[in-house]
């Protein structure tokens, strides 16, 4: 079974500030994909960071950036310089390119304080 | 230019009502995929077609039945409603082999059973 587990289902930050949302997963292929989504309170589903399980160095997208680690499957979000824009529920997905297979977790809402 | 498109965006029903939702895609993807979210937005996947052909199908009632008349559109139909059935329902595709397996989602469809 694959799975995906994020152990913060709320977290705050301050504008300006840093913030690193967790994320562990398990799966059992070789071949996967590991990505962010951000959900806005508009509800749409919008990718924010993708990492390759094969390719060793961390993906950065502007201010956002991973910290993969993956011999401890853990797959953490880094927001830095926050912005009011940056509040949503963010979402960790694995998806492993055997059988298509995507995995979501739980979610994190993060709220940014001005 | 919408890359996924659902209808109707916004559905209220009566429990034991037959419903369908339709699914759009014009980025030229192979598979697409129906995802649920409930009310605790947990982000839970249905099905995945892949060339009109059904690649994955969760643990789902069968009561839930997609179909993909080709690759751009794959519809949920929903039949003998339940007031469980309520959440929100999102439709996503990509591209298998290449762009890295990211998921583009559609708007989603708020499903209310009454």
């Amino acid at each position: 079974a694959q799975t995906v587990t994020q152990s913060q289902p709320e977290m705050s930050v301050q504008e300006a500030e840093t913030v690193t949302l967790s994320c562990t997963y398990d799966t059992s292929e070789s071949d996967y994909y590991l990505f962010w989504y951000k959900q806005p309170p508009s509800r749409q589903m919008i990718l924010v960071i993708r990492q390759e399980a094969y390719k060793q160095q961390n993906a950065t997208e502007n201010r956002f950036s991973v910290n993969f680690q993956k011999a401890a499957k853990s797959f953490s979000l880094k927001i830095s310089d926050s912005q009011l824009g940056d509040a949503a529920m963010y979402f960790c997905a694995c998806i492993n390119t055997n059988a298509g297979k995507s995995t979501f977790g739980d979610g994190t809402t993060l709220t940014v304080k001005p | 230019d919408t890359a996924v498109s659902q209808t109707p965006k916004y559905l209220v029903t009566q429990m034991g009502n037959d419903k369908s939702i339709k699914c759009e895609q014009n980025l030229g993807h192979d598979t697409m995929y129906w995802y649920k979210q409930d009310s605790k937005k947990f982000l839970k996947i249905m099905f995945s077609y892949n060339n009109k052909e059904l690649i994955i199908n969760e643990t789902v009632p069968n009561r839930f039945s997609p179909k993909s008349p080709d690759k751009a559109h794959l519809n949920l139909h929903i039949n003998s409603l339940e007031l469980g059935d309520s959440a929100v329902y999102f439709c996503a595709s990509s591209q298998a082999g290449r762009v890295r397996y990211e998921q583009y989602f559609g708007p989603g469809t708020r499903l209310t059973v009454t």
